[in-house]
C-alpha cells in the first residue's frame, strides 16, 4: 500500500533561518505532489505542485521554493524565514488520472519566531 | 478557476442525517466535483467525488443539481467522528496530468451528542 511521510510533525525556527521540509511517498511511482499551508483558521492554500522529477509549479510568489530529486521526494525550502511564513504545512500525492484523490501527510507545524 | 461557495460553518445532532451544501454556479462542464474533510490536526482525506450523477460510497452520498451548479454531501447518521471541515473543490482540469485542487475555507460541522 501506498504512504506518505512528511517530517518534522513541528518545528520552531527563528526569523531569518533556513528552512527544509522533506516528503516522500512510498509505494508508488511517478506520483504527482504538492506542498500546501494552512494559516490560522481554515482553507488551504496550494504553494506548489510537481507532475515528475525537476517539474516544479509555483502558484502563488513568496521566499518559498520547493525541489523534486527523486520521483517520490519532494522538499519545500526557505532560505530566509518571515514571521509570515508560520504555519500548517501540508504534503500530498496523488497518481495520474483524472480522479484518483489526493492523499495527504499528517503534516509539520512551522512556528517562527 | 470555477470556484465553490460553502457555509461558514453547521451544526447537527448526532446520529441524524447532515446534509452541506455547495454552490459552484461556475462550473464548466468537465469540471469534477470532489469533497474532502479535515478533522483537527490532521491532513484533509477524501470523501467522495462526482460529475453528474448522484455518487455513493461508505462514508457519505454526493447529491448533484441537474444543472451542475450546486451538490450536497450527505452523511446520513452523524457521529462525533464527523466533526470536521467539509471542503467542497472542483478539479482544475479534467485531463491526465497533475491538476490542481483549490481548496476554499470549508464548512466546519460540529456534532452535538
Amino acid at each position: 500500500s501506498q504512504t506518505i511521510h512528511q517530517w518534522p510533525a513541528t518545528l520552531v525556527q527563528p526569523v531569518g533561518s533556513p528552512l527544509s521540509l522533506e516528503c516522500t511517498v512510498e509505494g508508488t511511482s511517478n506520483p504527482n505532489l504538492y506542498w500546501y499551508r494552512q494559516a490560522a483558521g481554515r482553507g488551504l492554500q496550494l504553494l506548489f505542485y510537481s507532475v515528475g522529477i525537476g517539474q516544479i509549479s509555483s502558484e502563488v510568489p513568496q521566499n518559498l521554493s520547493a525541489s523534486r530529486p527523486q520521483d517520490r521526494q519532494f522538499i519545500l525550502s526557505s532560505k530566509k524565514l518571515l514571521l509570515s511564513d508560520s504555519g500548517f504545512y501540508l504534503c500530498a500525492w496523488k497518481s495520474d488520472g483524472v480522479n484518483s484523490p489526493l492523499h495527504f501527510g499528517n503534516g509539520t507545524r512551522l512556528t517562527v519566531t | 478557476d470555477a470556484k465553490t461557495t460553502q457555509p461558514n460553518s453547521m451544526e447537527s445532532n448526532e446520529e441524524e442525517p447532515v446534509h452541506l451544501p455547495c454552490n459552484h454556479s461556475t462550473i464548466s462542464g468537465t469540471d469534477y466535483i470532489h469533497w474532502y474533510r479535515q478533522l483537527p490536526s490532521q491532513g484533509p482525506e477524501y470523501v467522495i467525488h462526482g460529475l453528474t450523477s448522484n455518487v455513493n460510497n461508505r462514508m457519505a452520498s454526493l447529491a448533484i443539481a441537474e444543472d451542475r451548479k450546486s451538490s450536497t454531501l450527505i452523511l446520513h447518521r452523524a457521529t462525533l467522528r464527523d466533526a470536521a471541515v467539509y471542503y467542497c473543490i472542483l478539479r482544475d482540469t479534467p485531463y491526465n496530468q497533475g491538476g490542481k485542487l483549490i481548496f476554499g475555507q470549508g464548512t466546519e460541522l460540529s456534532v452535538k451528542p
